[in-house]
């Protein structure tokens, strides 16, 4: 069937420093990818997709590749800022199969300035 | 963009009692919408999918006796908890997917409401 697996948190950093979240999935068919983001107190918002293999996902200084090879998805940002610090979740869906998003557990990203 | 809203935010009810969550699409039609449980620090986990005009799908293990889902209308699902009890407490958050749109363009993306948190005492 088909998972997700990501890096377990919290993650801690200050400000301006590198982030990277690991997250590697298992599936079946050919996936779309996504990472979501759940600030305090807020719904899940995605915040970057990719939909075939090698394909890159970006959004707000974000950014995440799609590699089949390795069947990763990690998550990376050059420089986090204290207003990024929230709940990140890996996910994945199989559209043609109709199914649902199956998401990852989740890695809690605190940003101190 | 698609918004999603929930109702309520958050409830306590007693033990036995049946709760109703209502899981609205604002400004699309959603044909699909599914229905999800966060557990403190956990993933989300789907419970079931809803598909407006027909019965819902639901994930092995879930109690579809115990989760009444209705999808009346391509901008409405509901969530009831029948006789609730403490273990049912828990983060329902519900997403519609919208047929077009998104953040890639007609790629069935998924909008998720801000959840219920749910307490049974």
């Amino acid at each position: 069937g088909n998972s997700v697996t990501q890096m377990e948190g919290p993650v801690t950093l200050s400000e301006e420093a590198f982030l990277t979240i690991n997250c590697t999935y298992t599936a079946t068919g050919y996936p779309s990818l996504f990472w979501y983001v759940q600030y305090p107190g807020e719904g899940l918002q995605l915040l970057l997709k990719a939909t075939k293999a090698d394909d890159k996902g970006s959004n707000k200084g974000f950014e995440a590749t799609y590699r089949k090879e390795t069947t990763s998805f990690h998550l990376e940002k050059g420089s986090v800022q204290v207003s990024d610090s929230a709940v990140y979740f890996c996910a994945l869906s199989d559209w043609s199969a109709g199914t649902a998003l199956i998401f990852g557990k989740g890695t809690t990203l605190s940003v101190s300035s | 963009g698609a918004v999603v809203s929930q109702h309520p935010s958050w409830v306590i009810c007693k033990s036995g009692t049946s709760v109703k969550i209502e899981c609205r699409s604002l400004d699309f039609q959603a044909t699909t919408m599914f229905w999800y449980r966060q557990f403190p620090k956990q993933s989300l986990m789907l419970m079931a999918t809803s598909n407006e005009g027909s019965k819902a799908t639901y994930e092995q293990g879930v109690e579809k006796d115990k989760f009444l889902i209705n999808h009346a209308s391509l901008t409405l699902s509901t969530l009831t908890v029948t006789s609730a009890h403490p273990e049912d407490s828990s983060f329902y958050i519900c997403s519609a997917r919208s047929p077009g749109g998104g953040l890639a363009g007609g790629d069935n993306e998924q909008f998720f409401g801000p959840g219920t948190r749910l307490t049974v005492l």
